[in-house]
């Protein structure tokens, strides 16, 4: 079954420093998105990426933020400068259309700790 | 903004047990899902809503969509140890999904 493929598993990175997140997601896909999850909390929508640009973005995703899709396969979160608050954990997905249910597929995660 | 308020927040049950989970919203969505979560894991779709008063269930699994298109209850029945884990309801908005809060689930063997 194809899957969506997310690198690290687990970042550790200093307050203030950048950081890259990356995504592959299934090759098929036209649409990507970004989630976080806060420990214990619920997943957020972050951004949702289509025909290299960004189609809609949520409230969290301020300037510090920015999606790319660098070639034809990857799919990438930055993080400029990255904060305390930014730990979490961070879900990548990707679906055929926009009204997609089933094909909804997320990867297993990038676990994101700022200290 | 939309939201969806999920009860319980968590339970703690006996395997065997059948139990029941449910999630409200003060907005319409037009389909609603409910997800599964294992720990380190992304959400996995377990069912999925589309019709008012829709009823449909996955194995153990039976969900129903509120006529309203404003709530949908979770029932697992006999619940098994690898049943545990937090289970997520979702209102679908064109290219994103709107989660509750979630309910985590624990089953005694």
């Amino acid at each position: 079954e194809p899957e969506v493929t997310q690198t690290p598993s687990h970042q550790v990175t200093q307050m203030g420093q950048e950081v890259i997140l990356r995504c592959v997601p299934i090759s098929n896909h036209l649409y990507f998105y970004w989630y976080r999850q806060i420990l214990g909390q619920k997943v957020e929508f972050l951004v949702s990426f289509y025909n290299n640009e960004i189609s809609e973005k949520s409230e969290i995703f301020d300037d510090q933020f920015s999606v790319e899709r660098p070639d034809g396969s990857n799919f990438t979160l930055k993080i400029r400068s990255t904060k305390l608050e930014d730990s979490a954990m961070y879900f990548c997905a990707s679906t055929g259309t926009v009204f997609e249910v089933y094909g909804y597929t997320f990867g297993s995660g990038t676990r994101l700790t700022v200290v | 903004g939309q939201q969806l308020n999920q009860s319980p927040q968590s339970m703690f049950i006996q395997e065997g047990e059948d139990v029941s989970m449910n999630c409200t919203s003060s907005s319409i969505f037009n389909t609603w899902l409910w997800y599964k979560q294992d720990p380190g894991e992304g959400p996995v779709l377990l069912i999925a809503l589309y019709k008012a008063g829709e009823l449909t269930s996955n194995g153990r699994l039976t969900a129903q969509f509120g006529i309203t298109r404003k709530d949908s209850f979770l029932n697992i029945s006999a619940s098994i140890p690898s049943d545990v884990g937090i289970y997520f309801c979702a209102g679908q908005l064109p290219g994103k999904l709107i989660f509750g809060q979630g309910t985590t689930l624990q089953v005694k063997p």
